[in-house]
């Protein structure tokens, strides 16, 4: 089955603490991106991957890194995560720019 | 830069008919998309628009005119689990094909 998955779901941590949130996708895409959701102001891309070893800022990467050494997977990493990162977090792959995307389930961060 | 807009909340009653505009502005256009969101999922894919007109796929149809900047998503015979947020999302040449998405409109459907 074509899927995109992330993990965890949910994570409640504390400020200062890293963490890594990892998706994988099946479907040889070559696009990959990672999205936060908050009330109010939409979907907004965080980092985005063409392909392989190549990445892009989207509109709100601070705070956040990525790598994409492989072409199935596109881990997000926050070094030193705070209270204004908690958000809903989706990962999200293309086969090409006129596809859909298609979305992982979410994971939701809570940073205390 | 660019820009979509969106209604933020709709409402309509279950068999009738709504219609969901989005406005965007986007230098080398590239095709817009529509999803579908119901609370605290993933979004999916409903439709894609790159020409002017209109697709339709069963009780969904999407519009598009580029020289207008604009697009509308029409769904047909409403049932209770249309409700969800629906998001318009425009890729963009101009910016490696990134897309941006707009804020949303949360259609609510009365019985």
């Amino acid at each position: 089955e074509a899927q995109v998955t992330q993990n965890p779901r949910y994570l409640i941590t504390v400020t200062g603490k890293k963490l890594t949130v990892t998706c994988s996708q099946n479907m040889n895409h070559e696009y990959m991106s990672w999205y936060r959701q908050d009330p109010g102001l939409g979907l907004r891309q965080i980092y985005y991957s063409m392909n392989v070893e190549v990445t892009d800022k989207g509109d709100v990467p601070e705070g956040y890194k990525v790598s994409r050494k492989e072409k199935r997977n596109f881990p997000l990493i926050l070094e030193s995560p705070s209270p204004n990162q908690t958000s809903l977090y989706f990962c999200a792959s293309q086969g090409a720019f006129n596809q859909p995307q298609h979305f992982g389930d979410g994971t939701r961060l809570s940073i205390l | 830069g660019q820009n979509i807009d969106q209604p933020t909340e709709m409402t309509a009653t279950e068999g009738a008919i709504v219609q969901i505009n989005c406005t965007y502005q986007t230098s080398g256009f590239n095709g817009l998309f529509w999803y579908q969101q119901h609370a605290g999922e993933a979004p999916t894919f409903l439709s894609y628009n790159v020409l002017d007109g209109l697709e339709e796929k069963g009780r969904f149809s999407s519009f598009l005119s580029r020289s207008k900047g604009y697009s509308y998503l029409l769904l047909k015979e409403l049932q209770m689990k249309d409700s969800a947020s629906y998001l318009c999302a425009v890729s963009s040449q101009n910016r490696d094909d990134k897309i941006i998405f707009g804020k949303g409109t949360r259609l609510h459907i009365l019985p």
